[in-house]
């Protein structure tokens, strides 16, 4: 079946660690994503790449950064420099297209704790 | 100015019943997409239905049906007969299909509990 996996589904991290999380995906799209997304609150875009080894920042990389080596693969790593990381993130893909197609299909997410 | 409004931070309505979730739009880009996804409690994102800025016709999808009025830049979604299941977190969503980036803009979501 094709999907988005995304792991660990939980994370706790002590203060002052990075912490990457994983997204894969075998949708054979091109472009991916990461949210966060605040208890309450809607998402709001860190990262996106449309391309192998191209990716650009959204409204709050600050703290976060990702690499993109592999059109499946999307990692998020969470910096110490990122002040208040708690939240639960969700990883997206995309395919090229038109329509309903640009739409994105998510990942199951992955909850992030700061200890 | 925020892209995505989305007034309602409640909703409660009983079962079998419609309801109607609002979210108005602010673009000035001719092209562009509304999309409406479910948030359970699980946190999984679940796409429900699309409505493109030139279709004629409002979406509809099952029991989801959009209720598009261009002029007025709103999307509503209307869930026709509300089941027990339907109890979530709602967001509407839109893509602008000119700019570089092609990121989805949610809004802040409506909760939507269903009683029976």
């Amino acid at each position: 079946d094709g999907g988005i996996t995304q792991s660990p589904k939980y994370l706790f991290r002590k203060e002052g660690q990075n912490v990457t999380l994983s997204c894969e995906q075998n949708l054979n799209h091109d472009a991916m994503y990461w949210y966060r997304q605040d208890p309450g609150q809607g998402l709001r875009l860190i990262y996106y790449s449309q391309i192998v080894n191209d990716f650009q920042k959204g409204d709050i990389a600050e703290g976060y950064s990702v690499s993109r080596e592999k059109k499946e693969s999307f990692p998020l790593t969470v910096t110490s420099a990122q002040k208040n990381p708690t939240a639960f993130y969700l990883c997206a893909s995309s395919a090229p297209g038109t329509g309903q197609l640009r739409g994105q299909y998510f990942g199951p997410g992955t909850r992030l704790t700061v200890l | 100015a925020q892209k995505i409004t989305q007034t309602q931070p409640g909703m409660f309505v009983q079962e079998k019943e419609a309801v109607t979730l609002d979210c108005t739009y602010d673009t000035s880009d001719p092209s562009y997409g509304l999309f409406w996804y479910k948030q359970p409690s699980s946190g999984e994102m679940i796409f429900l239905i699309y409505q493109g800025s030139y279709d004629q016709q409002n979406a509809t999808e099952g029991r989801y049906s959009l209720n598009f009025q261009k002029a007025r830049k709103s999307a509503n979604l209307v869930i026709s007969a509300s089941q027990l299941g339907d109890s979530a977190m709602y967001f509407c969503a839109m893509r602008e299909l000119n700019q570089a980036g092609t990121a989805l803009i949610f809004g802040k979501g409506t909760t939507l509990s269903v009683s029976s």
